[in-house]
């Protein structure tokens, strides 16, 4: 079946380091993967997919991802956190009747 | 500008009756959703429509009910049968179901039952 894993419920970085939050994937075919971000009391807004093709993916607000498919992750990343990148973030996978999964959140801490 | 609204944002029941959330969408996405969210616990889906007159069940159905009598709109019903329906509710479109297709979300309407 197909899931996602996002093992760290939080991430704390200071402001202006570099932030990685992790996802893993279990999937039977090729992935479609999608990273969210979500703020208090909001929906959850689009950061960035892979399909296929590049390794890594640029999507909003200076966000990326790593695509491994030896390790089955889809890591997100940025190279200088801002303190209002802080928010709630969710990786997604598509199983195979075109639901999104998603992962239990992490929530992301950046401090001044 | 094109987007999803829910309403309202905040909507308060008494145990026993069910309430309507209401969720309209002029994106022209044939795809539509609902999620629950709870803390700790992602995000959960309840129903999904791909197209005018047509949902099915998702993961967590049982105690609640909707309808797609038109693309635009896809309101879910929570009734009495739901057994913790206190949660924060999210709509979300799509253009059909092709994998690479994003889910566009709503603000999201938070339902405490008392």
């Amino acid at each position: 079946a197909q899931s996602v894993a996002q093992p760290e419920d939080q991430v704390n970085v200071a402001e202006g380091n570099p932030l990685t939050v992790k996802c893993t994937y279990s999937v039977s075919g090729n992935p479609y993967l999608f990273w969210y971000v979500q703020y208090p009391n909001r929906g959850l807004q689009f950061l960035l997919k892979y399909i296929t093709g590049d390794n890594l993916v640029k999507g909003s607000y200076g966000f990326e991802a790593e695509f491994n498919k030896s390790q089955t992750s889809f890591h997100l990343k940025k190279p200088s956190a801002l303190v209002s990148d802080s928010a709630l973030y969710f990786c997604a996978v598509r199983d195979n009747t075109g639901k999104l999964i998603f992962g239990q959140g992490t929530t992301l801490q950046v401090k001044p | 500008d094109g987007g999803i609204t829910q309403s309202p944002k905040y909507l308060f029941r008494k145990e026993g009756q069910n309430v309507t959330l209401s969720c309209e969408q002029n994106l022209n996405h044939d795809a539509m959703y609902w999620y629950r969210q709870d803390p700790g616990q992602g995000l959960r889906l309840i129903y999904y429509s791909q197209i005018v007159n047509d949902f099915q069940k998702g993961d967590i159905a049982e105690g609640y009910s909707v309808s797609r009598e038109k693309k635009e709109s896809f309101p879910l019903t929570v009734t009495s049968a739901q057994k913790n329906p206190t949660a924060f509710y999210l709509c979300a479109s799509s253009t059909g179901d092709r994998k690479n297709s994003p889910l566009h979300f709503g603000n999201g309407t938070r339902l405490t039952v008392t």
